[in-house]
């Protein structure tokens, strides 16, 4: 199995752009979760699915944030419009109902200029 | 906001000693997990242990848990360079589906 696939690795924009942010969860895993990564507030959960239903978006920032999962095998992030402040490691991870552990993606690097 | 701690932040060791990082949390929980991540990667599961479990071993890895203290602490036995890393806590406060709760990590150096 590849593992979780983010992309892009890197994304550099400049304020007020939109940015997507992608993810493909592990085949067969039913959670989907993405999480936000600064040097200041650490690991911080956005938002999560089951079986492709949003379950809590209490994490997302503000309404300028959105996710979706129209299927099982995909989920995006949406940035519209970015900040200099939303400059981020953004991780998406998955996880089977069988286990508790999580299994994350390489991250998308996000600098807004 | 943050359910886990680590303690310390970061811990600087030499080759062949061993490393022990603390974390504190701050409800009950149903497991608590640790997980690495190599600089610029994303984080990888360690081991999880249950709330009625008090030590696991996985290899050169022991986790301890108490739920009285509600703390839990990872030693890694005969530290090796590649075991530089960050290591997170991360707690499941509920059954099946919820999420887990990072803590910020400690920044595990070992020097060669």
């Amino acid at each position: 199995d590849a593992g979780v696939i983010q992309s892009p690795r890197h994304e550099v924009t400049e304020m007020g752009q939109e940015v997507t942010l992608r993810c493909k969860p592990i085949s067969g895993h039913n959670s989907l979760f993405w999480y936000r990564q600064t040097m200041m507030r650490g690991l911080e959960l956005l938002i999560y699915f089951n079986n492709n239903v949003p379950i809590d978006d209490s994490g997302m920032p503000e309404d300028r944030f959105s996710a979706k999962m129209p299927n099982a095998s995909f989920s995006t992030l949406k940035i519209q419009p970015s900040e200099p402040r939303d400059s981020a490691v953004y991780f998406c991870a998955s996880r089977s109902s069988a286990t508790n552990q999580l299994f994350f993606g390489s991250g998308t690097q996000l600098s807004v200029l | 906001s943050q359910q886990g701690e680590e303690d310390p932040q970061a811990l600087s060791i030499q080759e062949g000693e061993n490393a022990t990082m603390n974390c504190s949390y701050k409800t009950s929980i149903n497991n608590l997990q640790w997980y690495r991540q190599n600089s610029g990667r994303g984080l990888v599961h360690l081991i999880l242990i249950r709330s009625n479990e008090r030590e696991k071993h996985s290899g050169r890895l022991r986790v301890t848990l108490d739920t009285s203290k509600k703390s839990s602490s990872l030693l890694i036995t005969a530290s090796r360079a590649a075991d530089t890393a960050s290591y997170f806590c991360a707690t499941d406060k509920g059954s099946g589906n919820t999420p887990l709760v990072f803590g910020k990590g400690t920044r595990l150096s070992v020097i060669a």
